[in-house]
C-alpha cells in the first residue's frame, strides 16, 4: 500500500535545542497530519495541514511547535525550544482527501534529555 | 470536543473464540469512524472504515457496523487468530475540523 516515510527514525536532543522532524507523505496526498504518542499512552492529534495552511491544532500543539511543507517537499514539524515533556513518538500521516484513510509513517522516536 | 470511548483496555482471548471490541463516540457532526491496528513498534494501519449507517465493512475477517442511534462502531470477528494480537484503536474523524480523535486503545492478546 501507500507508504509514508519519516526521517529520522530516532532523535536524542538536549532540552532547549531545536529539532525538526521530517515526513515524506504519499505523493498525491493533499492532507497532512502530526500525532504524538507518549510511551504506553494513546495516540493524540497535534495538527492537520492542507493547502499550505494549518486547519486545526490541538492543545498539545504548543507555541513552540510549527509545521510547514515548503514547495511540496517534506512536511516538517519543528519544535523550538524542546522540553522534557516533548519526549514521545511522533507519527506523520497523510490522506488524499479529508475524511479519507490516513496512512501513517513509522514514527520518529524523540528523546529530550 | 469530539471523544471516543473504548471501554476495554486489555482483552485476552483463546484462539478460535469470537472477538468484540467496544467503541462509542461523541461528536457534534456526523463523523467518519475508523478502526486502526498497531503492532508493537509499528505505525497504525487502517483495518476498517465506515461512512454510512448500516454499512458493514469487512477486512481480514473483522467487521464493524456504524450505529448512529447508539453512536457505536464495535469491532467484531467470529474467530480470533494468534496473529490478531495487537493494539486496536477506534477513531472518529470530524468532517468540520479535519481532526481524527483516537480512543485510548484496546490491547488484544490471543493465546493458543
Amino acid at each position: 500500500g501507500p507508504k509514508v516515510l519519516q526521517i529520522p527514525s530516532h532523535q536524542i536532543i538536549d532540552m532547549g535545542q531545536m529539532v525538526t522532524l521530517n515526513c515524506d507523505p504519499v505523493s498525491n496526498h493533499l492532507y497532512f497530519y502530526w500525532y504524538k504518542q507518549i510511551l504506553g499512552q494513546q495516540m493524540e492529534f497535534l495538527v492537520n495541514f492542507y493547502n499550505g495552511k494549518v486547519m486545526e491544532k490541538s492543545k498539545l500543539f504548543k507555541d513552540q511547535f510549527s509545521v510547514e511543507r515548503p514547495d511540496g517537499s517534506y512536511f516538517t514539524l519543528k519544535i523550538q525550544p524542546t522540553a522534557l515533556e516533548d519526549s514521545a513518538v511522533y507519527f506523520c500521516a497523510s490522506s488524499l482527501l479529508g475524511g479519507d484513510t490516513q496512512y501513517f509513517g513509522p514514527g520518529t522516536r524523540l528523546l529530550v534529555l | 470536543g469530539d471523544s471516543v470511548t473504548q471501554t476495554e483496555g486489555l482483552v485476552t482471548l483463546t484462539e478460535g473464540l469470537p472477538v468484540m471490541l467496544n467503541c462509542t463516540y461523541q461528536s457534534t457532526y456526523s463523523p467518519f469512524l475508523f478502526w486502526y491496528v498497531q503492532h508493537l513498534n509499528e505505525a497504525p494501519k487502517l483495518l476498517l472504515k465506515s461512512f454510512t449507517d448500516n454499512k458493514r465493512p469487512e477486512h481480514q475477517g473483522f467487521h464493524a457496523t456504524l450505529h448512529k442511534s447508539s453512536s457505536s462502531f464495535h469491532l467484531q470477528k467470529s474467530s480470533a487468530q494468534l496473529s490478531d494480537s495487537a493494539l486496536y484503536y477506534c477513531a472518529s474523524y470530524n468532517t468540520n475540523t479535519g481532526k481524527l480523535t483516537f480512543g485510548d486503545g484496546t490491547v488484544l492478546t490471543v493465546k493458543p
